[in-house]
């Protein structure tokens, strides 16, 4: 089975400024990826980042971007230019392709954007 | 937004007494999941489905029942809720593109059982 941990609960940022979540994951599996979502008071869950486990270049997206290190089971995601409307829970996932595409979760960092 | 739709958006239920939440989506996906969001936690998996009348046991499964008859809905059924089932339910499809899965979200419901 495959766990994935968030140890960092909460977090803050001054707008404008860099901040980085972390995440590690446990799994025996080879092929996997692995996700950033965000969940705003609004509780839509919203994708923010891929990664394909087989892929040695991190994923980026505007201003998020990942540090995915492989050998050591860590996904964390950078936010540059921290905005206001960052300000949500940002969970980490990590998918099985071999089990039905299913997702495990971490248990989420809540994340505030000062101004 | 993948076309993902879920009813009702909330309910308010007494204990002992059967639900069902309904998921629809509107783009002819393969595989869907339901999942419940707890405070402290991440999502967890209930069910799932892999086309109709195919389904799966999630990691919390207990006390929940799933159907699909038709592609485009995927029902969870509480047989008898209990106050521990108080949650967020979240319905999910998985979208396929030329190298990976995604899944992306319903909006959700909030069920309270008292």
């Amino acid at each position: 089975a495959q766990t994935v941990t968030q140890s960092q609960p909460e977090m803050s940022v001054q707008e404008a400024e860099t901040v980085t979540l972390s995440c590690t994951y446990d799994t025996s599996e080879n092929n996997y990826y692995l996700f950033w979502y965000k969940q705003p008071p609004s509780r839509q869950m919203i994708l923010v980042i891929r990664q394909e486990a087989y892929k040695q270049q991190n994923a980026t997206e505007n201003r998020f971007s990942v540090n995915f290190q492989k050998a050591a089971k860590s996904f964390s995601l950078k936010i540059s230019d921290s905005q206001l409307g960052d300000t949500a829970m940002y969970f980490c996932a990590f998918m099985n392709n071999n089990a039905g595409n299913m997702l495990t979760f971490g248990g989420g960092t809540r994340l505030m954007v000062k101004p | 937004d993948a076309g993902i739709t879920q009813s009702p958006r909330h309910k308010v239920t007494e204990t002992g007494t059967p639900v069902t939440l309904r998921c629809h989506q509107t783009e002819n996906h393969r595989y869907m999941y339901w999942y419940r969001q707890d405070p402290g936690h991440g999502l967890r998996l209930i069910h799932y489905s892999y086309g109709v009348k195919d389904t799966d046991k999630g990691e919390v499964s207990d006390g929940y029942s799933v159907s699909r008859s038709k592609t485009e809905d995927f029902l969870l059924t509480l047989e008898s809720a209990t106050s521990s089932q108080t949650s967020v339910y979240f319905c999910a499809i998985s979208e396929s593109d030329r190298t990976q899965e995604t899944q992306y979200f319903g909006p959700g419901t909030r069920l309270l059982v008292l």
